[in-house]
């Protein structure tokens, strides 16, 4: 089935420095990938769509400046948090979508924690 | 605006009964309809997807199905399994499917 790879897994950094993410689908190309917010014992929140080679469209309330998504190749797309803050801490999911599927397959996610 | 909604927001129940998960949506233009499972601190697993033309799909122990026009599906486990627990997620596909959007999701206890 198709996989998709999230890295890192966890990250732990301080308030003001960024983060980047990288979210890749690892046997099929994915013409769009899905970037999640998820906040503890709440349910996933879209924040951006990404297709490759152009810019994402974020939801409303996604500061894009804040949340930089590049989607260079078809199968990588990377969420970089900037100037991170405490209330940035969060899970964060990616899905891919492609390969003749009608399904997202998703990533395993990766917790951020700013101090 | 699509709003997805789950009840109940947690469930515990003894192994070995059979349980029934609810999910209901606002609108009913919807592309499919998916349950996920996921575990503590995890990703998600799709365990079965509806397309908006059928009514039921099953896989295992797994019975979801759908009733596009009062908004309504439901996830069916039967014979239920400490390994069953975990949160269970419903996602309504618009768009194309290319928009998910998600419920707050059930949390399971099954009890050994």
């Amino acid at each position: 089935g198709a996989v998709v790879s999230q890295h890192p897994s966890r990250v732990i950094c301080k308030s003001g420095t960024s983060v980047k993410i990288e979210c890749r689908s690892l046997d099929f190309q994915a013409t769009t990938m899905f970037w999640y917010r998820q906040f503890p014992k709440q349910s996933l929140m879209l924040m951006a769509t990404s297709n490759e080679g152009s810019k994402a469209t974020y939801e409303q309330g996604v500061e894009k400046d804040k949340f930089l998504i590049n989607h260079a190749s078809l199968t990588l797309s990377t969420l970089t948090v900037t100037s991170a803050h405490p209330e940035d801490s969060s899970f964060y999911i990616c899905s891919a979508f492609g390969g003749g599927s009608e399904t997202q397959y998703f990533g395993p996610g990766t917790r951020l924690l700013v101090l | 605006k699509q709003e997805v909604t789950q009840i109940p927001a947690a469930l515990s129940v003894p192994e070995g009964e059979n349980l029934v998960l609810n999910c209901s949506f606002t609108d009913s233009a919807i592309y499919n309809l998916q349950w996920f499972r996921q575990d503590p601190g995890k990703g998600l697993t799709s365990l079965l997807l509806i397309q908006s033309s059928q009514r039921e799909q099953t896989s295992g122990r797994l019975n979801a199905s759908l009733d596009k026009s009062s908004g309504r599906s439901t996830l069916y486990i039967a014979a239920s399994q400490p390994g069953d627990s975990a949160t269970y997620l419903c996602a309504v596909g618009d768009q194309g499917a290319q928009k998910l959007v998600f419920g707050q999701g059930t949390r399971l206890t099954i009890n050994p």
